[in-house]
C-alpha cells in the first residue's frame, strides 16, 4: 500500500521554463510534507517543506503547494536550471509515527538546454 | 544541519557474506534511521536506532538479517547479513532534524551489489 505516490517517473522541461512535480498521498493523518532532491551517487538533500496548516511555502525558486482536500501537493521550480536535473522525492510524516517519513518513488527531472 | 559521513560508498559482495555499513555524525543526535532504496523503488525505512536501546524494525525487516548497533549519540552501523542478490540496493542512514522545518539529513549512501 503506497501512501505517497509520484505517478510520473520522469519529466523533461526546457531550461528557463517552470518545472512542476506532483505528489499524491492517501493518509489524511499526514501533517508534514517534504521534498528532497537526489543526485546520482549522493544521498537525498532536503529542499523544502510544508506544514498541513499551510497551502503554500516559497523558498527562492522553489514553491510547494498543498491541496489537502485533494490530498495533493506539487513542487514548482521557476525558472528551471540545468543543475535542477535530479531525482525529486516527495515525502510525508505525522507526529504520531515518531516523525518517521514515508517517501514516494521519485520523479527524475531532466532540464533540457 | 548535521553532517553525516557514511562508508563504504559502494561494495560488491559475494552471496552468503555480510557487510557492515557505518554512519558517523558530526553532532549528537537522538534518533538515527536506516533506509533502503531498491532499484526503481522509494526509500524504505528499515529501522530506527536509538542510543542505549534496541533498534525498532519496520514490518518486513528483522534483526537477524539487519543487525544495528548504536554505541553512542554520533555513530551507528547497519549490517546486511547472509546476503543474496535481492539485497542489492542503496542503503542510507539519516538523522532527525532539530526542527521538522529543516528536514532530515542523509548520508551519501552505500551502493551494495551482491553477486
Amino acid at each position: 500500500d503506497q501512501q505517497v505516490k509520484q505517478n510520473s517517473p520522469s519529466l523533461s522541461v526546457q531550461e528557463g521554463r517552470i518545472s512542476i512535480l506532483n505528489c499524491d498521498y492517501t493518509n489524511s493523518m499526514f501533517d508534514y510534507f517534504l521534498w528532497y532532491k537526489k543526485y546520482p551517487a549522493e544521498g537525498p538533500t532536503f529542499l523544502i517543506s510544508i506544514s498541513s496548516i499551510k497551502d503554500k511555502n516559497e523558498d527562492g525558486r522553489f514553491t510547494v503547494f498543498l491541496n489537502k482536500s485533494a490530498k495533493h501537493l506539487s513542487l514548482h521550480i521557476v525558472p528551471s536550471q540545468p543543475g535542477d536535473s535530479a531525482v525529486y522525492f516527495c515525502a510525508a510524516s505525522y507526529v504520531n509515527r515518531d516523525d518517521k517519513i514515508i517517501f514516494g518513488k521519485g520523479t527524475r527531472l531532466h532540464i533540457l538546454p | 544541519s548535521a553532517v553525516i559521513s557514511q562508508k563504504p560508498s559502494r561494495d560488491i559482495c559475494q552471496r552468503g557474506t555480510s557487510l557492515t555499513i557505518q554512519c558517523q555524525v558530526d553532532s549528537q543526535v537522538t534518533m538515527m534511521f536506516w533506509y533502503r532504496q531498491q532499484p526503481g523503488q522509494s526509500l524504505t525505512l528499515i529501522a530506527t536506532a536509538n542510543q542505549g536501546s534496541e533498534a525498532t524494525y519496520e514490518s518486513g525487516f528483522v534483526i537477524d538479517k539487519f543487525p544495528i548497533s548504536r554505541p553512542n549519540l554520533t555513530f551507528s552501523t547497519l549490517t546486511v547479513s547472509n546476503m543474496s542478490p535481492e539485497d542489492s540496493s542503496i542503503y542510507l542512514c539519516s538523522v532527525e532534524p532539530v526542527d521538522r522545518v529543516y528536514g532530515y539529513t542523509f548520508g551519501s549512501g552505500t551502493r551494495l551489489t551482491v553477486v
